[in-house]
Formats: C-alpha cells, sequence, structure tokens
C-alpha cells in the first residue's frame, strides 16, 4: 500500500544554515506529494507540492522535487531562520486517481527542526 | 484558498462527559472531511472519513461508539467523544477535502485534556 518513509528527527541547526529532511514513498502510479508544517499547538499548513513527476514545489524558500526514479521528495532550504522551527511532515495522497483512497493523505512520521540563533 | 473553522480550539472536561468538536467549511462546500488524531510528538493518525449524508467510516481499531462523526451538511462535520476518559486526551485535527487541487485545507486543531 501507499506509504511514507521520513528522516528521523530531531534536527537541529544553526541560523542560516543549509536544510535537508529526506522523504520517500512507496506508491503505484502516479501520487501527488506534498510537505506540511505544523507549529506548536496548531494544525498543519501547506508548505508546497507538486503533482507530477519532475515538479518542483517551493515556497518561503523551501524546495522539494518529485523524482520518480529515486521516490523522493526531499525539503530543502538554503539558510533557515529561527522561524522555521517546526515540526514538518511529508505526506501523498491520491487527488486524482480513481477509488477508495481519492483524497486521502499518508504522513510521514514527522521531523522536529528546531534552529537556534 | 479554502479555509475550515475548527471549534473548539482546547477543551478541558471532566471524565465521564462528552465533547463535540466542530469543523465547518466557509468557503468551499466540503463532500468529504477527515479526522485525524494527533499524540505528541507523533504523526497524525487517520481516525475516520466522513461524506455528506452517509454513515463516516473508521479506520481499524477507533472505536465507533466513542468517537461519534456526524456529516449532516456540506459545509459542517462534527466529532463527538462520548463518555472521555484521560486517555481521550489529545489534539483533534479535521482536513476538509473538495476534489482536486483543492483538498489541502487543515482545521487549527482541537486540544482536549479529559481530566
Amino acid at each position: 500500500g501507499d506509504s511514507v518513509t521520513q528522516m528521523e528527527g530531531p534536527v537541529t541547526l544553526s541560523e542560516e544554515a543549509f536544510l535537508t529532511i529526506n522523504c520517500t514513498y512507496t506508491a503505484t502510479g502516479y501520487p501527488s506529494l506534498f510537505w506540511y508544517v505544523q507549529y506548536p499547538g496548531e494544525g498543519l499548513q501547506l508548505l508546497l507540492k507538486a503533482t507530477k513527476a519532475d515538479d518542483k514545489g517551493s515556497n518561503k524558500g523551501f524546495e522539494a522535487t518529485y523524482r520518480k526514479e529515486t521516490t523522493s521528495f526531499h525539503l530543502e532550504k538554503g539558510s533557515v531562520q529561527v522561524s522555521d522551527s517546526a515540526v514538518y511532515f511529508c505526506a501523498l495522497s491520491r487527488l486524482f486517481d480513481r477509488g477508495s483512497t481519492l483524497g486521502r493523505l499518508y504522513f510521514g512520521r514527522g521531523t522536529q527542526l528546531t534552529v537556534w540563533p | 484558498g479554502a479555509v475550515v473553522s475548527q471549534h473548539p480550539s482546547w477543551v478541558i472536561c471532566k471524565s465521564g462527559t462528552s465533547v463535540k468538536i466542530e469543523c465547518r467549511s466557509l468557503d468551499f462546500q466540503a463532500t468529504t472531511m477527515f479526522w485525524y488524531r494527533q499524540f505528541p510528538k507523533q504523526s497524525l493518525m487517520l481516525m475516520a472519513t466522513s461524506n455528506e449524508g452517509s454513515k463516516a467510516t473508521y479506520e481499524q481499531g477507533v472505536e465507533k461508539d466513542k468517537f461519534l462523526i456526524n456529516h449532516a451538511s456540506l459545509t459542517l462535520s462534527t466529532l463527538t467523544v462520548t463518555s472521555a476518559h484521560p486517555e481521550d486526551s489529545s489534539f483533534y485535527i479535521c482536513r476538509q477535502w473538495t476534489g482536486g487541487a483543492y483538498g489541502y485545507t487543515f482545521g487549527s486543531g482541537t486540544r482536549l485534556t479529559v481530566v
């Protein structure tokens, strides 16, 4: 079945450091891929998405490229800020296929990122 | 983008009482609502999927009689935790599904504490 494997945390970085959070997936066909961010005590916010192979999602300096050959969707940011401290979730979904899993999101375990000034 | 209003944002209740959590779609009609539970420092666990006008579909291991889900209209879905106990304390989050490219919106979550 569909699943997401996400890099275990926590990740601790200094401000302006480079960030990579690895995410790989298992799925048949062509799922859509997402990164969500969760700040303490809040719900999840969509950070970026990609709906087909080789798409690059980007937002707020974060980027991730849908790599079908490696079944990966790694999150990167060139220079993190203290305000980026949060939990990041990789997820996949089938938005356009038919079937009982339509619209369902499969989440990774989440990666806690802490950025120090 | 789509907006989901979830209330209350936090609630403290006594053991044995029931608590209702509402998720309201403000600008789209949510055909489907997903309900999640999140334990501290863990990922989201899908509890059930509700569709407007039909019974909810519960995930394996989730008690239907304890977690009552109602989706009476296209804009409102509710989760009622019945006879709550301290082990039901958790963070509950809803997510609306409107199909296609608009199915991304989560509610802000409800922190339930049962004392």
